[in-house]
């Protein structure tokens, strides 16, 4: 069974432009989380989607977006890049309900020049 | 508030050798989840384990043994008779269950990084 997949696995950009990372669940999963994994400021949530709504959200900006497919894929779009969004994007995928396992992706290395 | 604290940064220690890594966590929920990780160097995360609130069994699996103690907010992992390939940043984190702001997310400790030297 595959597990969660991310594309592209590394991807780089200038500042100003705008990045988007792709997250493919595991096969039954309907929740899409995405987790930002910075130097220094360590593994902080970015997005919770679920059944294609966003259901909860961490303290980033709001050129920070994504969405959710009905095949549950997930796309994140990060809008005006800055140098500091340099970093490991990492995608997770669970059953509907919140509090089941997160199995994560190898993650998207974005970045930004 | 949430939080998890790891406050080892670093550990080494060399093959065979049993190792903890410590994992305390601050929440008011009274439901909650706690969580390892494993991050080998290709940067995935493997999930390890996953304990409720309700059940302080400590558990084992093969070399690995985890210690949940409530009365210390505490969530230790022991690694036992230590091999290189368990050489990787580990990860304790926390999640609840009944705050609808915090629903969905997991809070992460900074990470252990344990190098296993033959």
């Amino acid at each position: 069974e595959a597990g969660v997949t991310q594309s592209p696995t590394h991807l780089i950009k200038t500042r100003g432009q705008q990045a988007t990372l792709r997250c493919s669940p595991i096969s039954g999963h309907t929740s899409v989380y995405w987790y930002q994994q910075a130097l220094g400021l360590g593994l902080q949530f970015l997005l919770w989607y679920d059944e294609g709504e966003e259901r909860n959200r961490g303290n980033f900006p709001p050129r920070f977006s994504g969405r959710q497919f009905p095949n549950y894929s997930s796309e994140l779009n990060v809008n005006a890049l800055e140098l500091e969004d340099s970093a490991l994007y990492l995608c997770a995928s669970s059953l509907r309900v919140a509090k089941n396992i997160q199995y994560f992706g190898a993650g998207t290395r974005l970045s930004v020049l | 508030a949430q939080k998890v604290t790891q406050a080892q940064t670093e550990i080494s220690v060399v093959e065979k050798e049993d190792v903890t890594l410590d994992c305390v966590y601050e929440t008011r929920d009274t439901t909650y989840y706690l969580f390892w990780y494993k991050q080998p160097p290709s940067g995935e995360l493997v999930f390890l384990i996953r304990r409720n609130s309700f059940d302080e069994q400590n558990e084992i699996s093969g070399r690995y043994s985890w210690n949940f103690q409530k009365s210390t907010s505490s969530f230790n992992f022991t690694i036992t008779a230590s091999q290189v390939v368990d050489s990787a940043v580990y990860f304790c984190a926390l999640s609840e269950a009944s705050r609808g702001s915090t629903l969905g997310r997991l809070y992460f400790g900074r990470g252990t990084q344990l190098t296993v030297w033959p």
